[in-house]
């Protein structure tokens, strides 16, 4: 098994700009997690999902961020325009249960500058 | 609205000596919890789980302890070694026994740095 696979792993661009994250889940697991790092409030969640359906966006900082799934096995989370305070480690997290049983990728560092 | 707090942001410790890392949390929801071990430029990956009905579980040099009533866990490591250097979160759950756990809150993280 690959694990859950995030791309880009490194990710520089100026503000303005669009940005796209992209994170292939573990095959058969139903639960897909978006998950940003930072120092100041360490993994906070910004969207998951259920069988490709979001459930909770609650955590998404604003309408420039935007994410899907359009099938069980992509996810991507958009950032447009892109912002300096975007810039984090973006996590991308599956599991087949909702509340434990993650397995993380490996994450995207995204520098906005 | 941090629901799960590390107020330890780094913690530094003698190989062979106890870690103790702790996680305080304010949703009285809460009735699972895990702990995270994560190296740098690699993703979390899980440790050691608690849910709400016990308030110890060990595996190995990893026990965490359940305080209830004071809304607080921790992770001992006996004995440290230089392998457990990395980023530990603490995490909760809310649903674990009605089967309907949707999603992990973190806390932000203690950096343990086990020295020789």
């Amino acid at each position: 098994d690959a694990g859950v696979i995030q791309s880009p792993r490194h990710e520089v661009t100026e503000m303005g700009q669009e940005v796209t994250l992209r994170c292939k889940p573990i095959s058969g697991h139903d639960y897909l997690f978006w998950y940003r790092q930072t120092m100041m409030r360490g993994l906070e969640l910004l969207i998951y999902f259920n069988n490709n359906v979001p459930i909770d966006d609650s955590g998404m900082p604003e309408d420039r961020f935007s994410a899907k799934m359009p099938n069980a096995s992509f996810s991507t989370l958009k950032i447009q325009p892109s912002e300096p305070r975007d810039s984090a480690v973006y996590f991308c997290a599956s599991s087949l249960q909702g509340g434990y049983g993650y397995t993380f990728g490996s994450g995207t560092r995204l520098t906005v500058v | 609205d941090q629901q799960v707090k590390q107020n330890s942001p780094s913690l530094s410790v003698q190989e062979g000596r106890i870690s103790i890392l702790n996680c305080d949390y304010t949703n009285s929801m809460f009735d699972y919890f895990l702990w995270y071990k994560k190296y740098p430029a690699e993703g979390p990956t899980f440790l050691i789980s608690i849910s709400s009905i016990k308030d110890k579980n060990e595996d190995g040099r990893f026990t965490v302890f359940l305080n209830k009533s004071a809304k607080h866990l921790s992770l001992h490591i006996v004995p440290s070694q230089p392998g457990d250097s990395a980023v530990y979160f603490c995490a909760a759950s809310s649903g674990h026994f009605t089967g309907t756990a949707s999603k992990l809150t973190f806390g932000t993280g203690t950096r343990l740095q086990v020295t020789l």
